[in-house]
């Protein structure tokens, strides 16, 4: 079974600029979650969906969105990038139903704003 | 405030050596992860927990619920080992959301 794909694995824009970033899940997965990790705030929840649904959100500006697709695939942005925006950016799969909390992390994108 | 604390943040050892990183969390927890992270890698996950212990070939895991606390044993640490290991709970509910804590970066010198 292919594990979690994240696309590009590398990324550079300059503030002011939008960004979207792709997270493909563990076949059968319908729950991702996204994390920002800094060397400043280490790995903080961004927001998850489940069955194209938001289901949960962490404590970031309106600046960082997302959705979720039918087949489970996710994607997120980020509008008007400030340098503070720099960081990995990972997702994680999991069956997203009651009791099942084992999590798959991707490779994460590395976000770099000039 | 992080609700998740770990300790200690930063460890050396000598390859061989027995080592251990703590992990405590201020209310009731669903499970609890333990998970790996390479220099400039990903996030492995090692272990999930919800009771008693757990082991995989050099590596166990204990959790605590009354305590609040849980423990990463690594025996015969070997200079592979170095990497940052980080505990991170899920508090149940509707969602997969973590908390994580803050890391402890390990560092095995042959």
């Amino acid at each position: 079974k292919a594990g979690v794909t994240q696309t590009p694995r590398y990324l550079i824009k300059t503030r002011g600029q939008q960004v979207t970033l792709s997270c493909s899940p563990i076949s059968g997965h319908r729950s991702v979650s996204w994390y920002q990790q800094t060397p400043g705030q280490g790995l903080q929840f961004l927001f998850e969906y489940f069955s194209e649904t938001q289901r949960n959100k962490g404590n970031f500006p309106g600046r960082f969105s997302g959705r979720q697709f039918s087949n489970s695939r996710s994607e997120m942005n980020v509008s008007t990038l400030e340098l503070g925006d720099s960081a990995l950016y990972l997702c994680a799969s999991s069956l997203g139903t009651t009791r099942s909390y084992e999590q798959y992390f991707g490779p994460g994108t590395r976000l770099t704003v000039t | 405030k992080n609700e998740v604390e770990q300790s200690p943040q930063n460890l050396t050892a000598q390859e061989g050596e027995f080592i251990t990183i703590n992990c405590s969390y201020s209310v009731g927890i669903s499970a609890l992860h333990w998970l790996q992270q390479h220099p400039g890698g990903g996030i492995v996950s090692l272990f999930m927990l919800s009771s008693g212990k757990k082991k995989h070939g050099r590596l166990i895991a204990t959790i605590n619920i009354q305590e609040k606390h849980s423990s990463l044993h690594i025996t015969a640490s070997h200079p592979r080992d170095s990497a940052v290991y980080i505990c991170a709970a899920h508090y149940g509910g509707a969602t997969n959301k973590l908390i994580f804590g803050t890391g402890t970066l390990l560092a095995v010198q042959p």
